[in-house]
C-alpha cells in the first residue's frame, strides 16, 4: 500500500532550538496534514495544506506542501518543553474526504 | 466539550469476546472515519461513512470487524471474537467539507 517516509524517526534537542521534520512519499498527494499526539491521545491537528509550494504557519510552527506534491515538511521554532510528543505527517491521495495515510512518526524531546 | 468523543477509553477483554467502542462526532460533520494504530506507527485507516452510508472499507477491515452509522450522528465499531493481535489504539475523527480530520481521544484495546 501506500507509504510516507517519515524523518527524522527522533530527535532530542534543547528549549530554544529549532525544529524540522520532513515527509517524502513516492505518490501525488492532494492534500498534507501535520498532526502532534500526546501519549494515549489521539492526534491533534496542527496546520493543514491544500496547494503545492503553499507555506502556512501556526504560531511556532512553519509547514509547506513540496511543489512536486511528494513531500512535505514542518518547522518549529524556539522549541519548549510542551512541544514534546510525537509529531506525525499526513497525506490524503483523494480530495474527496477519504482516508489519510499516516508516516510513522518523529518523536521530539526537549530539555530544558 | 464540542470535539471527538470516544467511549470507553479503555477495553480489556479475553480473546474470543466481542467488543463495541462508540464514537460521536463534532456535531453537524457528515464524515467519519475509524482508524487502528499499534505501537510505534502512525494511524492505520480502516472505515469511512458519509452520513449513514458506509463508502470505504479497508482491507484491514477483517470479516470480524464491522461497523455502523444507523443515523448519520455517533458510529459504533464491533470486534468479534477478539484476537490478541486486535490489541491497538482505536481512533475516531470526523470532518467536515474540508479534509481536515479530528480526532477523538481513542479507545485502548487491550486483548488478553
Amino acid at each position: 500500500g501506500q507509504q510516507l517516509n517519515q524523518s527524522p524517526q527522533s530527535m532530542f534537542i534543547q528549549e530554544g532550538e529549532d525544529v524540522s521534520m520532513n515527509c517524502t512519499s513516492s505518490s501525488i498527494f492532494n492534500t498534507w496534514l501535520w498532526y502532534k499526539q500526546d501519549p494515549g491521545e489521539g492526534p491533534v491537528l496542527l496546520i493543514a495544506l491544500y496547494k503545492a509550494g503553499e507555506l502556512t504557519s501556526n504560531g511556532r510552527l512553519t509547514a509547506q506542501f513540496g511543489i512536486t506534491r511528494k513531500d512535505s515538511f514542518l518547522n518549529i521554532s524556539a522549541s519548549i518543553p510542551s512541544d514534546v510528543g510525537i509529531y506525525f505527517c499526513a497525506g490524503q491521495l483523494d480530495q474527496a474526504g477519504t482516508a489519510l495515510i499516516f508516516g510513522k512518526g518523529t518523536t521530539l524531546s526537549v530539555s530544558s | 466539550d464540542t470535539g471527538v468523543s470516544q467511549d470507553p477509553r479503555h477495553k480489556i477483554t479475553k480473546r474470543g469476546q466481542n467488543v463495541t467502542f462508540r464514537c460521536d462526532p463534532i456535531s453537524e460533520h457528515n464524515r467519519l472515519y475509524w482508524y487502528r494504530q499499534t505501537l510505534g506507527q502512525g494511524p492505520e485507516f480502516l472505515t469511512y461513512f458519509q452520513n449513514e452510508a458506509q463508502l470505504e472499507k479497508s482491507r484491514l477491515l477483517s470479516d470480524r470487524f464491522s461497523a455502523e452509522r444507523p443515523k448519520g450522528s455517533f458510529s459504533t465499531l464491533e470486534i468479534q471474537r477478539t484476537e490478541q493481535g486486535d490489541s491497538a489504539m482505536y481512533l475516531c475523527a470526523s470532518s467536515s467539507g474540508r479534509n481536515e480530520q479530528f480526532f477523538g481521544p481513542g479507545t485502548r484495546l487491550t486483548v488478553l
